[in-house]
């Protein structure tokens, strides 16, 4: 149980695009999700929380229009980069609480997607 | 401390030995310390959490410490397995939500 799926798990795109990733819960409703970004040798960076139903938290230095958070539903949010350049390159990872059970924190994580921004 | 540190960043031992690693955190205002083993291209995969002071948790080879007051924790494998290489990332969390990761050790088991 407590699986998460990510999508995609790398991709590549063009400077000036937009990405959209995508965090599941398969088997669990998750109330809560974080995203987080990781660049080499570097922590895991919370990035954003999100809970379904309201406008994501974005935690400080992190631009709220450059990284788009939906979470729709109780299975799905959704990461946007929108006009990703170079610096955006980096390994996003996202968790999600189960909703019905809140230990102390515990999250459940994507495997990732690894961005390349040429 | 006003991160989480772990050391050391990467070590390599030989199967069949015993290793430890640590984690740093915060002590003043914790609330729960958790300890994830990541392997290369999967979900980190939780382990354990720990909330007590002097709290101690096994799983199978597997074991970890907790000293809130000092603001430590060990992780201790006995016996080390190929299949143990992986990332052990630990993470503190001092309040409702909001947890703080550590660089991780990267622990490979030579066979």
């Amino acid at each position: 149980g407590a699986v998460v799926s990510q999508h995609p798990s790398w991709v590549i795109c063009k400077s000036g695009t937009s990405v959209k990733i995508e965090c599941r819960s398969l088997d669990f409703q998750a109330t809560t999700m974080f995203w987080y970004r990781q660049f080499p040798k570097q922590s895991l960076m919370l990035m954003a929380t999100s809970n379904e139903g309201s406008k994501a938290t974005y935690e400080q230095g992190v631009e709220k229009d450059k990284f788009l958070i939906n979470h729709a539903s109780l299975t799905l949010s959704t990461l946007t980069v929108t006009s990703a350049h170079p610096e955006d390159s980096s390994f996003y990872i996202c968790s999600a609480r189960d909703g019905s059970t809140t230990f102390y924190n515990e999250q459940f994580f994507g495997p990732g997607t690894r961005l390349t921004v040429l | 401390i006003l991160n989480v540190e772990q050391s050391p960043q990467s070590l390599h031992v030989q199967e069949g030995d015993s290793t430890n690693f640590t984690c740093s955190f915060p002590s003043s205002n914790f609330y729960a310390l958790h300890w994830y083993r990541w392997e290369t291209a999967k979900s980190p995969e939780a382990l354990f959490v720990m909330t007590l002071n002097g709290d101690e948790k096994k799983k199978g080879r597997i074991s970890a410490t907790l000293n809130t007051k000092e603001g430590y924790s060990y992780l201790y494998i006995k016996g080390s397995q190929p299949e143990d290489s992986a990332t052990y990332l630990c993470a503190s969390s001092g309040g409702y939500q909001k947890v703080t990761f550590g660089t991780g050790t990267k622990l490979q088991v030579i066979p």
